[in-house]
């Protein structure tokens, strides 16, 4: 059974839309993050988390933000997409005693 | 900040051959190192990781150095089969618990019978 669980896998919306990326862990892990996907890039990370109500900025945050509502959800946010943030996103969860990262299946998305 | 660069991109090999992946980093002050896979369709998976107090790793079929002087860490897979098409990662970080990984841009591997 899968730990970690991303909504939707697949997403099209248009320039200037709103879309929110869902992410539950079941790990019971205070970490989690958010990686875009991206050739000749390899994954960057976004945004990420130590607990519920934490944030902490990535590398790359401009056009996202991010909400931890409990240890379990976290929540990626793209106010106005742009085609620019067309990627395949990955959630990922840690327990922070170490570095192993455990990843969602991806979520696709396309900004017409 | 740190740079990570990975080579090659694509890599073909037939089935067991080996096949070597490298990646070069840019901060001396990096203190994991790790090597990630990714099957179509899903996300990654860790495959092995070292801290930097070790040069030499081996698991299943699977070696990892790490050479500090030069700022780079390979990854040699021995005797490839079908299950090893993937495309793989490397990834760094100078801390060793926070997850804050920095990440190589992927080599692409395909095993050719």
């Amino acid at each position: 059974e899968a730990a970690v669980t991303q909504s939707p896998r697949n997403k099209v919306t248009v320039t200037g839309g709103n879309v929110t990326l869902s992410c539950r862990q079941t790990n019971s892990h205070n970490y989690m993050y958010w990686y875009r996907q991206d050739t000749g890039h390899g994954l960057r990370l976004i945004h990420y988390s130590y607990g519920a109500g934490n944030l902490q900025i990535g590398d790359v945050p401009d056009g996202y933000k991010a909400t931890r509502t409990t240890q379990e959800d976290f929540f990626l946010l793209l106010e106005l997409a742009s085609p620019s943030q067309t990627s395949l996103y990955f959630c990922a969860s840690s327990d922070g005693t170490g570095n192993t990262l455990y990843f969602g299946a991806g979520t696709r998305l396309s900004v017409l | 900040g740190e740079q990570v660069e990975q080579r090659p991109p694509h890599l073909s090999v037939r089935e067991g051959d080996s096949a070597i992946i490298i990646c070069t980093y840019t901060d001396s002050a990096t203190a994991y190192f790790s090597w990630y896979k990714q099957e179509a369709g899903a996300g990654l998976q860790l495959l092995m990781s070292v801290l930097s107090n070790v040069d030499r790793k081996e698991e299943q079929g699977l070696t990892v150095l790490l050479n500090k002087k030069d700022k780079r860490l390979s990854l040699n897979l021995t005797a490839a089969h079908p299950g090893d098409s993937a495309v793989y990662f490397c990834a760094v970080s100078l801390n060793y618990n926070q997850g804050k990984l920095i990440f190589g841009q992927g080599t692409k591997l395909s095993i050719k019978p």
